[in-house]
């Protein structure tokens, strides 16, 4: 079992919808939770970085941290096509970082 | 305010070349690390530098080799370039290994 599973996608809606983005982790040892948007041939940038659980919003993205599911969501509200990437979550401890595979999301206008 | 410089954005090279890939950051972060990013294998961790002169293996170390003589850089170079390292590699660094990271943006390498 890999220590974060994020489900590829590639997942599309159109403008307007809200996405929902999620990524399951096996070591309740993780501290930082983090996503990051990629668009083709750039690299990654952060989006939202929690510590420990909860809710952060940023505008229309709300990252969610479930630390007694092992769960965590990043949900995108009033979707646009500007929101089509590839979203990575991430996770770990102050040793190490463990990264999901990352889910494509296409906004189709 | 420039972030993480990476140089060059693409390259080309034969099998059994050598060749430095260039890494620099602005924001006096202490930690550094390279990746490489290949299709379906998402972000694997090559090596890491938590300040300078420190340096480690990640997950795929083998066939790279890394220093770190100041804060500022972070070169990765390549021994002898075979196929199978045909990727993306991406620079990243951050004040600590726990928080969020600035990435570069990226060299494709092609081996040939």
């Amino acid at each position: 079992q890999k220590e974060v599973e994020q489900d590829p996608g590639p997942l599309s809606v159109p403008e307007g919808a809200i996405v929902s983005l999620n990524c399951t982790y096996s070591n309740s040892a993780f501290q930082y939770f983090m996503w990051y948007r990629q668009y083709s041939r750039k690299g990654p940038e952060l989006l939202m970085y929690t510590y420990s659980s909860g809710n952060k919003e940023d505008g229309r993205f709300t990252a969610q941290v479930d630390k007694s599911s092992k769960y965590i969501s990043l949900f995108i509200r009033d979707s646009q096509p500007s929101d089509s990437a590839t979203y990575l979550c991430a996770m770990g401890d102050n040793r190490k970082l463990i990264w999901g595979l990352g889910t494509s999301l296409g906004v189709n206008p | 305010n420039a972030g993480v410089t990476q140089t060059p954005k693409f390259q080309v090279l034969k099998t059994g070349q050598s060749m430095t890939l260039q890494c620099a950051q602005d924001m006096n972060h202490e930690y550094m690390s390279w990746y490489r990013q290949d299709p379906g294998m998402g972000l694997r961790l090559i090596h890491y530098s938590v300040g300078a002169g420190i340096t480690d293996q990640g997950e795929v170390p083998n066939g790279y080799n890394v220093s770190r003589s100041t804060t500022e850089d972070f070169p990765l170079r390549l021994l002898s370039a075979a196929p199978s390292q045909t990727s993306v590699y991406f620079c990243a660094s951050s004040s600590r290994v726990g928080y969020g990271y600035t990435f570069g943006s990226g060299t494709r390498l092609t081996v040939v």
